[in-house]
């Protein structure tokens, strides 16, 4: 089935402008997730949302990053008055909880990531 | 806070040799994730381990934890020029198996022939 898609694949702005990046989680899953990956470095927990239930925000970073998910599927992560530390992969992922059959430990949380958005600020 | 270390960050290897790579975390969990990302594309999901001494093997790679120790680790096995990637572990301290996971810096392997 189709996986987790993302656009724009590469985006280049320049310091100061809005962005947009979008996010189209697997049909189904509940649970939504972006995170940010600088050149070289691990991923950075941005915010998340699951359900209907309020997101968690703790990883945004700064009052210039939102994000929104209409309808409990798409994504918008918005990015205003870009600075170029902002430079980054962006990632999405989603996943949906899951149990084991027999003994059961509790739901687990894989989560399936996106191609991300290489966001270029000049 | 939860604090996920991988280690090492860098492994260069000969084809045909074994290594491990170590994740270690800091707070009690029982589920604890395998990622793969080739160069310039997305994170793969590998393996998934959801009790003390789950192990799980795909090929040349084994997974295993041991949730006492706090310890994932990752073994490999003849390596082959294919194996060449980011490795990331990831933790999950949630209960209600949608919430967000903390990742390790992750292992940058490349092997050679």
């Amino acid at each position: 089935g189709a996986g987790v898609s993302q656009s724009p694949s590469n985006k280049v702005t320049e310091k100061g402008k809005d962005v947009e990046l979008r996010c189209d989680p697997i049909s189904g899953h509940t649970a939504l997730y972006w995170y940010r990956q600088s050149l070289g470095q691990g991923l950075e927990f941005l915010i998340y949302f699951q359900g209907n239930s309020a997101p968690d925000k703790s990883g945004l970073p700064s009052d210039r990053f939102s994000a929104e998910r209409t309808g409990g599927s798409v994504s918008t992560l918005t990015i205003q008055r870009t600075q170029q530390e902002d430079s980054a992969v962006y990632l999405c992922a989603s996943s949906r909880p899951k149990r084991l059959a027999g003994a059961d430990p509790g739901p687990y949380n894989e989560q399936f990531f996106g191609p991300g958005t290489r966001l270029t600020v000049l | 806070e939860l604090k996920v270390e991988q280690n090492p960050l860098f492994l260069s290897m000969q084809e045909g040799k074994n290594y491990t790579i170590y994740c270690n975390y800091s707070t009690t969990s029982d589920r604890l994730y395998w990622y793969r990302q080739d160069p310039g594309k997305s994170l793969e999901s590998l393996f998934v381990l959801l009790s003390n001494g789950a192990v799980k093997q795909e090929g040349r790679l084994m997974a295993s934890l041991d949730t006492k120790a706090r310890l994932s680790t990752l073994h490999i096995t003849a390596a082959v020029h294919d194996l060449s990637a980011t490795y990331f572990c990831a933790v999950d301290i949630g209960k209600s198996g949608s919430e967000k996971l903390v990742f390790g810096k992750g292992t940058k392997l490349t092997v050679n022939p």
